[in-house]
């Protein structure tokens, strides 16, 4: 079965700092995509990035980066200079056809 | 530019009560889903119409029913509402595998 796992239930970190946020998948296909979506407050869902698991540069999107590790299995986010707009929860998502397997979520809080 | 629409916005309904959520979505994508939200799980698949004509369960189909009316609708009918189906309910679409999942605002439905 595959799998998406976040394990940090919740971050908090002081506006202007870097965060990164953890994901592990477990899939037996040899190429997919894998997505961070974010749902501030207003319950909106919101695509961050993506990340094509046939292709070795990690995706970036201005202050979002992905650390992604293909052979672990890890699909991480880094947010540079975090801003208090970055308040949200946060989604790792696994796209196996046509599903997308999602992780429990990170609640991520940036404090002023 | 509307994207995915869902309707209505809050619900409450009485235990074994029916009511049918509407979604529907003016990008011309093939692909539709509806999701529940519940604190701690991050969405869990109900059913998904990967094209027009087709519907399959995802993982927590039982209480519900989908039809898929035409390209842009696509609806989730509960039958008998319980307690246990209180949730956030979202509907998303796509063009296919691998593209952007676009949001409905999402419902808010309380079975008492």
């Amino acid at each position: 079965a595959q799998t998406v796992t976040q394990s940090q239930p919740e971050m908090s970190v002081q506006e202007a700092e870097t965060v990164t946020l953890s994901c592990t998948y477990d899939t037996s296909e040899n190429n997919y995509y894998l997505f961070w979506y974010k749902q501030p407050p207003s319950r909106q869902m919101i695509l961050v990035i993506r990340q094509e698991a046939y292709k070795q540069q990690n995706a970036t999107e201005n202050r979002f980066s992905v650390n992604f590790q293909k052979a672990a299995k890890s699909f991480s986010l880094k947010i540079s200079d975090s801003q208090l707009g970055d308040t949200a929860m946060y989604f790792c998502a696994l796209d196996s056809n046509y599903q997308l397997i999602w992780g429990a979520g990170t609640k991520l809080i940036i404090k002023p | 530019n509307a994207g995915v629409t869902q309707t209505p916005k809050f619900q409450v309904l009485k235990t074994g009560q029916s009511m049918t959520l509407q979604c529907a979505q003016d990008m011309n994508h093939n692909s539709m889903y509806w999701y529940r939200q519940d604190p701690g799980m991050g969405l869990r698949l109900i059913y998904y119409s990967a094209s027009e004509g087709t519907t399959d369960k995802g993982e927590v189909p039982n209480g519900y029913n989908v039809s898929r009316l035409n390209k842009r609708e696509f609806s989730l009918r509960l039958e008998s509402a319980a307690p246990s189906q209180t949730s956030v309910y979202f509907c998303a679409s796509r063009s296919g595998y691998n593209t952007e999942a676009f949001f409905g605002q999402g419902t808010r439905l309380t079975v008492v």
